[in-house]
């Protein structure tokens, strides 16, 4: 069954450090999500992407955050400098497009944790 | 804002019958999803509902009713591997980008 990947699985950093994190989604959905999840919390929907495009970076802290999926097909997430506050679960998530896409399906997700 | 409400915790006996209430106060609505995550593991989808009534799908059931901004997810039959987090999530736009409830923590005892 296919699944979303991404990596690393975990990472810890320092605050003001960069970080970064990969996600490849289900061969053939056009449509990429980054949530940020903190414990206790529901996703947080930070960017979605429709194919190569930002549809909605609403809630992305564009001052340290950035994403980008340059072929339309994997994504990065980028944060820099990284602060305390961003320790949180960094869950990338893929649907396909027509009816199906109220189907979201999710990766792993990165476990991050500032120091 | 947008506010998505539902209960912290529900403790139930396993093979009993759970639900879940989740009302919702969103500037715009296209449906209602829930979702089903372990603890350390990724969300999964259990249901969308975009109208009215009761969808079934094996031991669950989502329900919604849009003019009360109410949904609800039964689940029936209760075993231990359910125990995990369920979160109600609002489709606002054509976007199809959700706002997710805080989540349930549900704890299936023996």
């Amino acid at each position: 069954e296919a699944e979303v990947a991404q990596s690393p699985r975990y990472k810890i950093t320092e605050k003001s450090q960069a970080v970064a994190f990969w996600c490849d989604p289900i061969s053939g959905h056009a449509t990429l999500y980054w949530y940020r999840q903190i414990l206790g919390q529901g996703p947080e929907l930070l960017v979605q992407f429709q194919d190569e495009s930002v549809v909605d970076d609403s809630q992305l802290p564009k001052d340290r955050f950035s994403a980008e999926r340059l072929k339309g097909v994997d994504s990065t997430l980028k944060i820099q400098p990284a602060e305390l506050g961003d320790s949180a679960m960094y869950l990338c998530a893929s649907s396909s497009g027509g009816a199906a896409q109220e189907t979201q399906y999710f990766g792993p997700g990165t476990r991050l944790l500032v120091l | 804002g947008q506010s998505l409400e539902q209960p912290s915790e529900v403790t139930a006996v396993e093979g009993a019958i759970v639900q879940i209430n989740c009302t919702y106060q969103t500037s715009g609505f296209y449906g209602l999803s829930w979702y089903q995550q372990h603890d350390g593991g990724a969300p999964t989808f259990l249901s969308y509902n975009a109208l009215d009534g009761l969808e079934e799908t094996g031991r669950f059931s989502s329900f919604l009713s849009r003019s009360d901004s109410y949904g609800y997810l039964l689940l029936q039959e209760l075993q231990m591997k359910d125990s995990a987090s369920y979160f109600c999530a609002v489709r606002m736009d054509s976007s199809y980008k959700l706002i997710f409830g805080s989540g349930t923590r549900l704890l299936v005892r023996p």
